[in-house]
């Protein structure tokens, strides 16, 4: 069965402060891993997509990488804006699966 | 371009009450999702649809909930009668072919 699980579950960074979010993962024929924000309120928005090991994407203070196991999205120098809840998700053959979720808070 | 849109927002019912929701894709996404969404957790996929087609309802519990897409655009999730455990999030998605899921606001439920 895929599974993804996002550590930490929270995290509070101050202003400027650089830090990492996981995501590990157990998939049958990884067609895509996925990272998406949440606002609370809203549905997920899509950031970005990898599909194989050692491909990485960036936007703005935002960069996902991707190994076999695990995903990071590195967030360098965040403002208070960056705060939202980041997931993760992995398309298998069936489906695609969510982690539970990063909540990323930065304090001003 | 205008994004998924789902109404209504918000809904609270008593239970046992029927309730629906309605979704309308990004124009020209043939594939369209329903998930449900539990507090402080990932969205849980209920069932996929291609163009009319519901290719995956695994986790859609048929005995209270139901869905349709006529005519592969708009479409509608029914719960009849909603129970305590159905509060949630219940979210639409669309996607053109299998990746790249776009979603809508979606419509927090209470169960009262």
């Amino acid at each position: 069965e895929d599974q993804v699980t996002q550590s930490p579950e929270a995290l509070r960074l101050q202003e400027g402060e650089s830090s990492s979010l996981n995501c590990s993962y157990t998939v049958s024929g990884l067609r895509g891993l996925f990272w998406y924000r949440q606002d609370p309120g809203k549905g997920p928005e899509f950031l970005f997509t990898l599909y194989s090991a050692g491909e990485e994407k960036e936007k703005e203070r935002l960069k996902a990488t991707l190994t076999k196991k695990e995903s990071f999205l590195h967030i360098t120098a965040p403002k208070p804006e960056d705060s939202a809840t980041y997931l993760c998700a992995v398309q298998g053959a069936q489906k695609l699966v969510f982690g539970q979720g990063t909540r990323l808070t930065i304090n001003p | 371009e205008a994004g998924v849109v789902q109404s209504p927002r918000y809904k609270i019912i008593e239970k046992k009450q029927p309730v629906a929701f309605w979704c309308n894709p990004i124009s020209g996404h043939n594939t369209l999702y329903w998930y449900r969404q539990n507090l402080g957790q990932g969205p849980e996929l209920l069932i996929r649809y291609e163009n009319e087609e519901a290719v995956d309802d695994s986790q859609l519990p048929k005995d209270r909930f139901s869905a349709e897409r006529l005519k592969g655009v708009d479409s509608t999730l029914k719960i009849q009668p909603a129970e305590l455990g159905d509060s949630a999030v219940y979210l639409c998605a669309s996607s053109e072919g299998a990746v790249s899921q776009y979603f809508g606001p979606g419509t927090r439920l209470t169960v009262l």
